[in-house]
């Protein structure tokens, strides 16, 4: 069975800091994406960034970047410049060429003013 | 382009009530998939559905909770008799046919059920 191992249930950051979020996941597949998604108190999720798996550069969306090692099966992510509205529940999640994505428990960062 | 819109937002029901939650997709996407969320917990995959089909039900329990999506109307997750173990937020996502391989969805803002 697939797993998603987020081992930081909390992190915070100062405004305008970088901050790295960790994930590692299980799987024997070999094609697959990672995800991580934004739950923001409003709920709703947001998705942040996509990895495909058999692409070795390591995405990036303005301020989030990911530092995908395919061999260790980790996929953090980094949020440059931190700002107040990065506060939030950050998910990693994982899909193969299944319906599912498989969610980790998340990572609540706090950003500090 | 309105996004994945869910109701109610909150429902609170007694236990051995029903409850019914509803989702409509983006527009344009036939593709519908419900996670439930139990209180400080990443998500949990339920149930994904096409229209008129239900593709993968493996994360649906098997007893009391069905789901539809109907040729004509929104897609519903229906939980019959609640218990208090079913007091969570549900979350419904779609996507469109050309990304339904990629893992790409979007989110409504979620159903959060109370179960007294």
């Amino acid at each position: 069975a697939q797993t998603v191992t987020q081992s930081q249930p909390e992190m915070s950051v100062q405004e305008a800091e970088t901050v790295t979020l960790s994930c590692t996941y299980d799987t024997s597949e070999s094609d697959y994406y990672l995800f991580w998604y934004k739950q923001p108190p409003s709920r709703q999720m947001i998705l942040v960034i996509r990895q495909e798996a058999y692409k070795q550069q390591n995405a990036t969306e303005n301020r989030f970047s990911v530092n995908f090692q395919k061999a260790a099966k980790s996929f953090s992510l980094k949020i440059s410049d931190s700002q107040l509205g990065d506060a939030a529940m950050y998910f990693c999640a994982y899909k193969t060429s299944g319906s599912r994505l498989t969610f980790g428990e998340g990572t609540q960062l706090t950003v500090n003013p | 382009n309105a996004g994945v819109m869910q109701n109610p937002r909150h429902l609170v029901r007694r236990r051995g009530q029903e409850a019914r939650l509803r989702c409509s997709p983006m527009k344009g996407h036939s593709h519908v998939y419900w996670y439930r969320q139990l209180p400080e917990e990443g998500l949990k995959f339920m149930v994904y559905l096409q229209k008129e089909n239900i593709i993968d039900e493996s994360g649906m329990p098997k007893e009391r909770f069905s789901a539809e999506f109907p040729k004509e109307g929104p897609s519903i997750l229906r939980i019959q008799q609640v218990v208090r173990g079913d007091s969570a937020a549900y979350f419904c996502a779609s996507s469109p046919q050309e990304r339904k391989n990629t893992g790409e969805l979007f989110f409504g803002e979620g159903s959060r059920l109370t179960v007294l």
